[in-house]
């Protein structure tokens, strides 16, 4: 069975600093890894994906990830984080089908805060 | 921008009510997913939908959940009877087969008193 873990539940950072959150995943077969946001009280926001090709996927807001398959990781960075990041962050993986035609996998996510 | 609708934004109803939960998918998409949202379970995937036939609802209490897509615009989830422990945050989420993500609505905050 898929599973996905975000080993850091809570994440603090001052303005300005960078930021990675980790994201290990277990997957029988050749994964569609997704990163998502979540402000208070709205929906997820997709931050970026990776389906094939090159492992360093730029996204939105800033953000990028790198897929490493020897680590089963897809890790989340941005150089220089804003207060307007302060957020939930998701990890999620899902079958090789494509992810917006089977259902996907979540990490715990990842609680983000940012220090002025 | 195309977005999922789902109604009600917010819910709060007794234990033992029938509760209805409804989505309006992205138009195009073809499937459709329920999940749930828990401080302890996380995001679960409860349930979804391509072309309207039910592909997989294993993450689903069968016992009084039901899912259901009437036509390509409406997706409705159900519980009869509702009981304190399905108190969460319903998200519905919609998509197609191939390279895109899925999208995800705004969800339903659902109490159960």
């Amino acid at each position: 069975a898929q599973s996905v873990t975000q080993p850091d539940i809570h994440i603090t950072v001052s303005e300005g600093a960078s930021l990675e959150l980790r994201c290990n995943y277990s997957y029988g077969a050749t994964p569609y890894l997704f990163w998502y946001v979540q402000s208070p009280g709205q929906g997820l926001q997709l931050l970026l994906k990776y389906f094939s090709g090159d492992t360093l996927v730029q996204g939105i807001k800033g953000f990028e990830a790198e897929f490493k398959r020897s680590q089963s990781s897809f890790n989340l960075r941005k150089p220089s984080v804003h207060w307007s990041d302060a957020a939930e962050y998701f990890c999620a993986v899902g079958p090789y089908s494509g992810g917006g035609a089977d259902g996907l996998t979540f990490g715990k996510g990842t609680h983000l805060i940012i220090q002025p | 921008d195309a977005r999922v609708t789902q109604t009600p934004r917010h819910k709060v109803t007794e234990m033992g009510q029938e509760v209805t939960m409804r989505c309006q998918p992205i138009l195009g998409h073809n499937t459709v997913f329920w999940y749930r949202q828990t401080m302890m379970q996380g995001l679960e995937l409860l349930a979804y939908f391509r072309n309207r036939a039910p592909l997989d609802d294993s993450g689903m209490p069968k016992d009084r959940f039901s899912a259901e897509m009437p036509d390509a615009t409406l997706a409705t989830l159900k519980i009869q009877p509702s009981e304190p422990r399905d108190s969460a945050v319903y998200f519905c989420a919609s998509g197609s087969p191939g390279n895109q993500p899925q999208h995800f609505g705004d969800g339903t905050r659902l109490s159960i008193l």
